[in-house]
């Protein structure tokens, strides 16, 4: 299964700790986003990388969050000193590169945040 | 401000008739529109999209329409199947502003047998 890959599936933190939520986007895939649902509402666009470049990041908030895409290995979304707000489920989804306009992003599972 | 909106919440259809979910969008940039469908503790996965130089695309059961001048687009789903019971999301790109998908807040269907 060469889908997008999210982990962990499930994480739980106390307020103040960090959370590291990773994806590795579908073979062949150089592009990759996050996005973040809260209950009840739709996915809200965060930010956008390729390898080694944040492309866009109009949508992560301006402090605790970051994002990277190494050379090498999975992106990683970082928050640190999670509040209960942060409480989310997180997406993340990969893209070729895009061709006009055509622009879909496949998704993987996500990863349920939740904080104490 | 919500550029995409979906203002069904939830649809309720029988198995074998129509289902026709609505979005409409305001900002005049979007020339992409995609339709994704999420079952619970899921993803979404992409099921149909639409370039703005078309008014129509169909992929055997779903069809998607689009308006440009009302700003509107519509899923057809027909007929309609119980494993079609999910929460749609109509979501749209605009390629000068990027690459980001701004997602509607979701319509939430259920196919009665």
């Amino acid at each position: 299964n060469a889908g997008v890959m999210q982990n962990p599936r499930h994480l739980v933190r106390r307020r103040g700790q960090e959370a590291r939520l990773r994806c590795s986007p579908m073979k062949g895939h150089s592009h990759v986003y996050w996005y973040r649902q809260l209950p009840e509402e739709g996915l809200k666009f965060m930010v956008y990388l390729q390898k080694e470049n944040i492309i866009d990041e109009s949508g992560m908030p301006k402090e605790r969050f970051s994002a990277e895409f190494p050379k090498e290995g999975p992106s990683i979304l970082r928050i640190q000193q999670v509040v209960r707000g942060d409480s989310a489920a997180y997406f993340c989804a990969s893209s070729p590169p895009r061709v006009g306009a055509k622009n879909i992003q496949y998704f993987g599972a996500g990863t349920r945040l939740s904080v104490l | 401000d919500q550029q995409v909106k979906q203002n069904s919440p939830s649809l309720s259809v029988q198995e074998g008739r129509i289902s026709i979910l609505n979005c409409d969008y305001t900002n005049s940039m979007f020339d992409y529109f995609l339709w994704y469908k999420k079952y619970p503790a899921e993803g979404p996965t992409f099921l149909i999209s639409i370039s703005s130089i078309k008014d129509k695309n169909e992929d055997g059961r779903f069809t998607v329409f689009l308006n440009k001048s009302a700003k509107h687009l519509s899923l057809h789903i027909v007929p309609s199947q119980p494993g079609d019971s999910a929460v749609y999301f109509c979501a749209a790109s605009a390629g000068a502003a990027g690459n980001k998908l701004t997602f509607g807040g979701g319509t939430r269907v259920l196919v009665k047998p």
